[in-house]
């Protein structure tokens, strides 16, 4: 079965610094994965989404992630935070079912703090 | 275009009640799914519906069941209802094909007293 950890359930950054989120998957077949973001009171917004297509995937928002076949890792990273940034980040891989349909598996999440 | 709506956004009920929130997918999506979230917790999936049947279902209980209409809404049932199913509870749409991105509303906030 597929499953996504989450590193790091708080993360806290100084506005303009470097924002990584990690994400590692565990997939027996080449996965389908997606990032996506909530803000509070509301439901989630898709960040960016892999499909094998590329390795480096560019997102809204200047997020991008990497897809790393050898690590099992596809991380979330921003090159510089802005305090509109800060919410809760999620990362889902994709998980067939015998009907043909997909159900995601999500992190535990990452909340990231943006510090003035 | 008008994304996917839930309704109602927030519901107060109590232990052993029943409830029933309601979905309308996104324009163009045939595939509803639906999620609970715990507070601090990620979503975790309870079913999912394609062509008015249950295609998927993940570790929910018998109490939770489901239903897709034609135009594809979808409606999620809970029967007697325990303090511990207070979360958020979120319905995503999509199409049916494999790496199609899955749209969410923004939730109905169920509290149990």
């Amino acid at each position: 079965a597929q499953s996504v950890t989450q590193l790091g359930s708080h993360v806290s950054v100084s506005e303009g610094a470097l924002v990584l989120l990690r994400c590692n998957y565990s997939s027996s077949v080449p996965p389908y994965l997606f990032w996506y973001v909530q803000y509070p009171n509301q439901g989630l917004q898709l960040l960016l989404k892999y499909t094998s297509a590329a390795t480096l995937v560019k997102g809204i928002n200047g997020f991008e992630a990497e897809f790393k076949k050898s690590e099992t890792s596809f991380h979330l990273t921003k090159p510089s935070a802005h305090m509109s940034d800060a919410a809760e980040y999620f990362c889902a891989v994709s998980d067939s079912g015998t009907s043909g349909t997909y159900k995601y598996i999500f992190g535990t999440g990452t909340r990231l703090k943006v510090l003035a | 275009d008008a994304g996917v709506t839930q309704s109602p956004t927030h519901l107060i009920k109590t232990r052993g009640q029943q409830v029933t929130l309601r979905c309308s997918p996104k324009s163009g999506h045939d595939t509803v799914s639906w999620y609970q979230q715990a507070l601090g917790q990620g979503p975790q999936f309870i079913f999912q519906y394609y062509e008015e049947e249950e295609r998927q279902r993940g570790n929910f209980p018998d109490r939770f069941s489901g239903h897709q209409f034609p135009n594809y809404s979808s409606e999620l049932n809970v029967n007697a209802l325990l303090l511990g199913d207070s979360a958020l509870y979120l319905c995503a749409s999509s199409s049916r094909r494999e790496g199609q991105p899955q749209h969410f509303g923004d939730g109905t906030r169920l509290s149990i007293l």
